[in-house]
């Protein structure tokens, strides 16, 4: 399986100040089809997942242009530029290069 | 819009069984493998179950071999898991998702 692991784990940020989340992957998350299957998404408190950005920097529909997606390869970021209070929520990186899909374990964003 | 609906769990005995149903709407369904993520309460995502479109290729976490099976209707817009021999680990929210969408969960319940 392929294991992702994120950093950190916690996040404490103040409002309007910048984040960032990193992704490895154990393994290239590029496909021979020239696109990267992963993806992230933030699980707001009592809800399901929504992804934010698709294949590494793709924002996802709606998705506040403050969120930003970058990395190749095994190693990937998500940026929030200015982070604000609905911001606040768990962080999941997914790969889907292989079967199964993994996650990374989680980063827990909370605002100071 | 689109919607994924998630019905069928509830608090069952270990050693029981539950079917999972997930109604799909505003996109082609037969044009999206599908998968089912479960997560255990205060814990991280885990990836159960994959479809693809046709339903002729599907994948299982070792976690559920056996025991659980996965199917979809593509005239109904539907996707199902059947889950036998229940275990307490099985304990979770499950989410049926498309990479894109994701429902909103069915809590199933394993104790006695």
């Amino acid at each position: 399986d392929v294991v992702m692991t994120q950093t950190p784990l916690s996040l404490s940020v103040t409002p309007g100040q910048p984040a960032s989340i990193s992704c490895k992957s154990s393994q290239s998350l590029l496909h021979s089809d020239g696109k990267t299957y992963l993806f992230w998404y933030l699980q707001k408190a009592g809800q399901s997942p929504q992804l934010l950005i698709h294949e590494v920097s793709r924002r996802f529909s709606g998705v506040p242009d403050r969120f930003s997606g970058s990395g190749s390869g095994t190693d990937f970021t998500l940026k929030i530029s200015r982070v604000e209070a609905e911001d606040v929520g768990v962080y999941y990186c997914m790969q889907t290069i292989q079967l199964p899909h993994t996650f990374g374990q989680g980063t827990r964003l909370e605002i100071k | 819009q689109v919607q994924l609906v998630e019905s069928g769990g509830g608090l069952v005995k270990p050693g029981g069984s539950l079917r999972l149903s997930c109604g799909a709407s505003g996109f082609t369904f037969r044009d999206f493998y599908m998968s089912w993520v479960r997560q255990a309460p205060g814990k991280g995502l885990e990836y159960v179950s994959f479809i693809s479109g046709s339903g002729t290729s599907i994948y299982y976490a070792d976690s559920v071999k056996g025991r659980f099976t996965i199917s979809r209707d593509n005239a109904k817009n539907s996707l199902y898991l059947e889950m036998n021999s229940l275990r307490a680990e099985d304990t979770a929210v499950y989410y049926c998702e498309n990479v894109y969408y994701w429902g909103q969960g069915t809590l199933v319940t394993v104790s006695s």
